[in-house]
């Protein structure tokens, strides 16, 4: 089973300030792990995606997040924020391998809003 | 390269009454998946294909809820009869085996 934990449905930042988005995860299995955006009235985008290749992942628009198993987490970091990135984000976490694995469970989402 | 397609994109019906949502995958993606967005919350997978055949239903409402995938490729998601619950978005995504999911728009339902 695997579930995963977004710390904060809401993050504000000021246009410019570094963005960090936690998300911690529970896995029996090593995960997959992943990081989607979802833009208002829209279906979610892949940011960037951990599957046990290097525990530091670079994704697009500049977004990055690190794979830590001692912690069970994997935290999205931005170190400049942009008006354009006020989303809302997603946590996910697979099993990786096989049939029903490869199934996706999403946390709550964390809403990001850019202050000018 | 097109990306997933769904409709309609928007929708509204009566409780009690039945809606039918339609995705086509990318093209030569074996697996097709169908989420439930509800307001606030992450997506909640329903069902998954690969192919034409069912690989994990085990969070969908059968007694309300259906889909089918016919030739392996575009699919269908009914509910019949709705309930004020099941207002959410309708989210297609599809991958090639193992692959990265890419999501469709949604189909965002409200029930009356």
């Amino acid at each position: 089973a695997q579930s995963v934990t977004q710390l904060g449905s809401h993050v504000s930042v000021s246009e410019g300030a570094l963005v960090l988005l936690r998300c911690n995860y529970s896995s029996s299995v090593p995960p997959y792990l992943f990081w989607y955006v979802q833009y208002p009235n829209q279906g979610l985008q892949l940011l960037l995606k951990y599957t046990s290749a290097a525990t530091l992942v670079k994704g697009i628009n500049g977004f990055e997040a690190e794979f830590k198993k001692s912690e069970t987490s994997f935290h999205l970091t931005k170190p400049s924020a942009h008006m354009s990135d006020a989303a809302e984000y997603f946590c996910a976490v697979s099993g990786g391998s096989g049939g029903s694995n490869y199934k996706l469970t999403f946390g709550k989402g964390t809403l990001l809003t850019v202050n000018p | 390269e097109a990306g997933v397609a769904q409709s309609p994109r928007y929708k509204i019906i009566e409780k009690r009454q039945s809606v039918a949502f339609w995705c086509n995958p990318i093209s030569g993606h074996a697996t097709l998946y169908w989420y439930q967005q509800i307001l606030g919350q992450g997506p909640k997978l329903l069902i998954q294909f690969q192919n034409n055949g069912v690989v994990d239903d085990s969070q969908l409402p059968k007694d309300r809820f259906s889909a089918e995938r016919l030739k392996g490729v575009d699919s269908t998601l009914k509910i019949q009869p709705a309930k004020l619950e099941d207002s959410a978005v309708y989210l297609c995504a599809s991958s090639s085996v193992g692959g990265t999911q890419y999501f469709g728009p949604g189909t965002r339902l409200l029930v009356l």
